[in-house]
């Protein structure tokens, strides 16, 4: 149980484009999910934390008119990288929140981010 | 705010051999902590955690980790290592149950043949 899928696990796209970032939770519902991101031989950096159904907090220095997040249901929550630029290049994790499961945090196998 | 520090990047082990990758932490409440594996362009697997009880904890894959609270500290511990254990090591707090996990930088454990 307490599985987070997200989907794709591997996107290149173009400069400019923009890319959407899809986080299940596949057996739990999740009414809050978190949005990491992780560079090359770095840690996870907390991007935002997003709650069912209402509008997501953004950690210091991440722009939120670049990083939308989306969290329409208690099971999906979106991460849409707009107009993207080689240095979002990264790999983004999503991890969401079980309060059934004493508020443990499951995280997904993440996606790898290429701008070319 | 609550924070966490793993103060060596690298850590190499000779198999067979016991290993510690070091983990202090800092959080104004009671912590929440845990230790998280990853491995190449992959997501994180869970090993332990230490939320109250025991402050010696066992986990996944022979792994366990030794809370002190008097140092701050959360250590994790094998006693013998295996190549396969070789990947990179994540230590995290939460501050109570309602915050977001807070990372470590991670510690990348080698472990030789």
């Amino acid at each position: 149980g307490a599985v987070v899928s997200q989907h794709p696990s591997r996107v290149i796209c173009k400069s400019g484009t923009s890319v959407k970032i899809e986080c299940r939770s596949l057996d739990f519902q999740a009414t809050t999910m978190f949005w990491y991101r992780q560079f090359p031989k770095q840690s996870l950096m907390l991007m935002a934390t997003s709650n069912e159904g209402s509008k997501a907090t953004y950690e210091q220095g991440v722009e939120k008119d670049k990083f939308l997040i989306n969290h329409a249901s208690l099971t999906l929550s979106t991460l849409t990288v707009t107009s993207a630029h080689p240095e979002d290049s990264s790999f983004y994790i999503c991890s969401a929140r079980d309060v059934g499961r004493s508020y443990e945090q499951y995280f997904g196998p993440g996606t790898r981010l290429t701008v070319t | 705010a609550q924070s966490v520090a793993q103060p060596e990047d690298q850590v190499n082990v000779a198999e067979g051999n016991p290993l510690t990758v070091k983990c202090t932490y800092s959080v104004s409440g009671n912590p929440y902590l845990f230790w998280y594996v990853q491995y190449p362009n992959r997501g994180l697997q869970f090993l332990l955690k230490y939320i109250t009880g025991d402050n010696l904890v066992k986990g996944s894959y022979g792994f366990e980790a030794e809370f002190n609270k008097s140092q701050t500290s959360f250590h994790l511990k094998k006693p013998s290592a295996l190549v396969s254990d070789s990947a990179l090591y994540f230590c995290a707090v939460r501050d109570g149950r309602n915050t977001p996990l807070v990372f470590g930088k991670g510690t990348r454990l080698s472990v030789i043949a």
